[in-house]
């Protein structure tokens, strides 16, 4: 079965760290993966993906991922976390068939970054 | 404004009464979705339309019932609803298919918060 795994339920980090948020996959094929923010009653916002090319992809708000095929992960992190960074991040990874593809959603990490 | 409108942002209603959910997208997508998000669990996906034609649904109960009369619009109608049900309610867009074009996937309204009472 085709799935995203996001093993942390919550991160804590204090402003100034470096923050990781952890995400496994596992598909057939080549993985498109993404990374997703939701502020509080708010949608999701896209933070960066991977297709194909370098391993470490760059992306809004000062994050960056880092694909590893090895080991099927494609953590997201962030050199020195804000207060502001403190919100829902979701992993996914899209997956296709016939009809076109669809998004698999993990199940979300919330992020707590404190002053 | 991410080009994905969902509108109203806040709905309350009895188990008894009949509403409906509206979304709009302004980007030229071909595929719109129904998720539903409720506290501590993951995002579920409700339905999947691709070029107007329903091509997923996920065991949904008969009391969501989804419509898309074209491209553009989306709508889930509301009837007979559970206090379970309550939840925010997030529409996405997307173009299909995506394979190497270097899409950013989906693209989501703001959602709509669902309360059942």
């Amino acid at each position: 079965a085709q799935s995203v795994a996001q093993p942390e339920d919550q991160v804590n980090v204090a402003e100034g760290n470096p923050l990781t948020v952890k995400c496994t996959y596992s598909v057939s094929g080549n993985p498109y993966l993404f990374w997703y923010v939701q502020y509080p009653n708010r949608g999701l916002q896209f933070l960066l993906k991977y297709i194909t090319g370098d391993n470490l992809v760059k992306g809004s708000y000062g994050f960056e991922a880092e694909f590893n095929k090895s080991q099927t992960s494609f953590h997201l992190k962030k050199p020195s976390a804000l207060v502001s960074d403190s919100a829902l991040y979701f992993c996914a990874v899209r997956v296709f068939y016939n009809q076109g593809g669809k998004l698999i959603f993990g199940q979300g990490t919330e992020l707590s970054v404190k002053p | 404004e991410t080009g994905v409108t969902q509108t109203p942002r806040h709905l309350v209603m009895g188990m008894t009464n009949k509403k409906s959910l509206k979304c709009e997208q302004h980007l030229g997508h071909n595929a719109m979705y129904w998720y539903k998000q409720s506290a501590k669990k993951p995002l579920e996906l409700m339905f999947v339309y691709s070029l107007e034609e329903r091509v997923e649904n996920n065991s949904v109960p008969s009391r969501f019932s989804p419509e898309c009369p074209n491209s553009s619009h989306l709508f889930l109608h509301l009837h007979t609803l559970q206090p379970e049900d309550s939840a925010l309610y997030l529409c996405a867009s997307s173009q299909q298919p995506q394979a190497g074009t270097g899409k950013e996937g989906y693209t989501f309204g703001s959602g709509t918060r669902l309360t059942v009472v």
